[in-house]
């Protein structure tokens, strides 16, 4: 079953504007992670942010953590062109063992 | 450094066939996960392994076999090929280090159509 749910499923923005990306979960967890994913291509990891953490930056990425509301938050200012992807949040529970459950996905579209 | 590697990278079946998909790290990761990515599903887990000569189930193992007899090397196979396999299966590694601050290398994928 899938852990993530992101919203919205898909996101149409103008360069420049930010992007926001919601993911909620079920169960407790260790961290949560985002990845990207360009068309027909693998993910790539873009930034963790473990339970004990409220929020974290990379660059122009904010991710924010709310563990008694279930929900992240993934954030990309002033989006770029190359910044169309779909968005993914994963969560790893811990059960003993380093095991990641993704949500579906938020695909991004940004225009020039 | 090539990180993860998979190959094919695309592959027709007819329903029936049998394949492998073979993963390759160089990263000397420790744990290493076969997912499968539908429309519209995001990627769920089929099997994965904590090491060499062990693997383990994940969410959606049947129909799915799995072996890593060396460390680097994960492969999956499938004995019977059903058109419900078609999907594209993406392989991906970790160590527990890693995992704690900077989640999973992907591979580029495998696109599979079983026909």
């Amino acid at each position: 079953s899938q852990q993530g749910e992101e919203d919205p499923q898909a996101l149409s923005i103008q360069e420049g504007e930010n992007a926001t990306m919601n993911c909620s979960y079920k169960t407790s967890i260790n961290n949560l992670q985002w990845y990207r994913q360009n068309s027909g291509r693998g993910l790539v990891h873009l930034i963790l942010i473990r339970s004990n953490e409220r929020e974290k930056h990379s660059g122009r990425l904010r991710v924010t953590l709310d563990t008694s509301k279930k929900s992240s938050s993934l954030l990309i200012t002033a989006s770029r062109a190359a910044d169309t992807a779909s968005y993914f949040c994963a969560t790893d529970d811990y059960t003993g063992f380093q095991k990641l459950v993704f949500g579906t996905g938020t695909r991004l579209l940004v225009s020039p | 450094n090539a990180g993860v590697t998979q190959t094919p990278k695309f592959r027709v079946l007819k329903t029936g066939q049998s394949m492998t998909l073979l993963c390759a790290q160089d990263m000397n990761h420790e744990y290493m996960y076969w997912y499968r990515q539908d429309p519209g599903m995001g990627l769920r887990l089929i099997h994965y392994s904590v090491g060499e000569g062990t693997t383990a189930k994940g969410e959606v193992p049947d129909g799915y076999n799995v072996s890593r007899l060396k460390k680097q090397n994960f492969l999956l196979g499938l004995e019977s090929a059903a058109p419900s396999q078609t999907s594209v299966y993406f392989c991906a590694s970790t160590s527990p280090e890693r995992a704690r601050g900077y989640g999973y290398t992907f591979g580029s994928g495998t696109r599979l159509t079983v026909v």
